[in-house]
């Protein structure tokens, strides 16, 4: 079973549109949790950090859920520029781990006009 | 400015041939990695290193070597040994910390000619 695991889609969205993406992971002593953004052949960029408590930032919205071991992210009024794919990142956190992030396959976005 | 840099951005080889891979990091940061992508694909770990003089094995290390003689570089070798090796590069960097997040060099796009 993959650490990460992440819906690919894609997703094709309208401008204006809210869109969410979810996440699972497997190892419940995961300590940290990322969403990054990539776009067509650069490198990954931290888009924002998951906190237990759910954290906004603008438009994006992200949540864990500790339990159900899953992160999501909500994009409300999406734009053009939204296009990317989206990276589910998860940090072990721990012993010889330590700063190791595990990816998922991320998730492609269109947003169209 | 602090970042960290890849180079070159695009390298060719020949069958046959080892190549090396630069990835300097001037962020102060203890841990730095190394990822490859395939098209439509998730990151895949190589190798990492969590401090001077010390790296492990990722998920995919086979046809691969690095060293860490210095904080701040960390290169990649893709040998004649690795058997499929054009892929898109990064090389990453974090402090080491449970909560933190990975820096990215901009890449390196590798095609075996």
């Amino acid at each position: 079973r993959k650490e990460v695991e992440q819906d690919p889609g894609p997703f094709n969205v309208p401008e204006g549109a809210t869109v969410a993406f979810n996440c699972t992971y497997s190892n419940s002593a995961s300590q940290s949790f990322f969403w990054y953004r990539q776009d067509c052949r650069k490198e990954p960029k931290l888009l924002m950090s998951v906190y237990s408590s759910g954290n906004e930032d603008g438009r994006f919205t992200a949540q864990l859920n500790r339990a159900s071991q899953y992160i999501s992210l909500l994009i409300r009024d999406s734009k053009l520029s939204d296009s990317a794919t989206y990276l589910c990142v998860v940090n072990l956190g721990r012993g010889s781990t330590l700063g190791r992030l595990y990816f998922g396959r991320g998730t492609q976005l269109t947003v169209w006009p | 400015d602090g970042g960290i840099t890849q180079s070159p951005k695009y390298l060719f080889r020949k069958e046959g041939q080892n190549v090396t891979l630069s990835c300097e990091q001037n962020l102060n940061h203890d841990a730095m990695y190394w990822y490859r992508q395939d098209p439509g694909q998730g990151l895949r770990l190589i190798y990492y290193s969590q401090i001077v003089n010390d790296f492990q094995k990722g998920d995919i290390a086979e046809g691969y070597s690095v060293s860490r003689e210095k904080k701040e570089s960390f290169p990649l070798t893709v040998t004649s040994a690795q058997k499929n090796p054009t892929a898109f590069y990064l090389c990453a960097s974090s402090i080491l910390s449970p909560n933190t997040e990975a820096f990215f060099g901009q890449g390196t796009r590798l095609t075996v000619v």
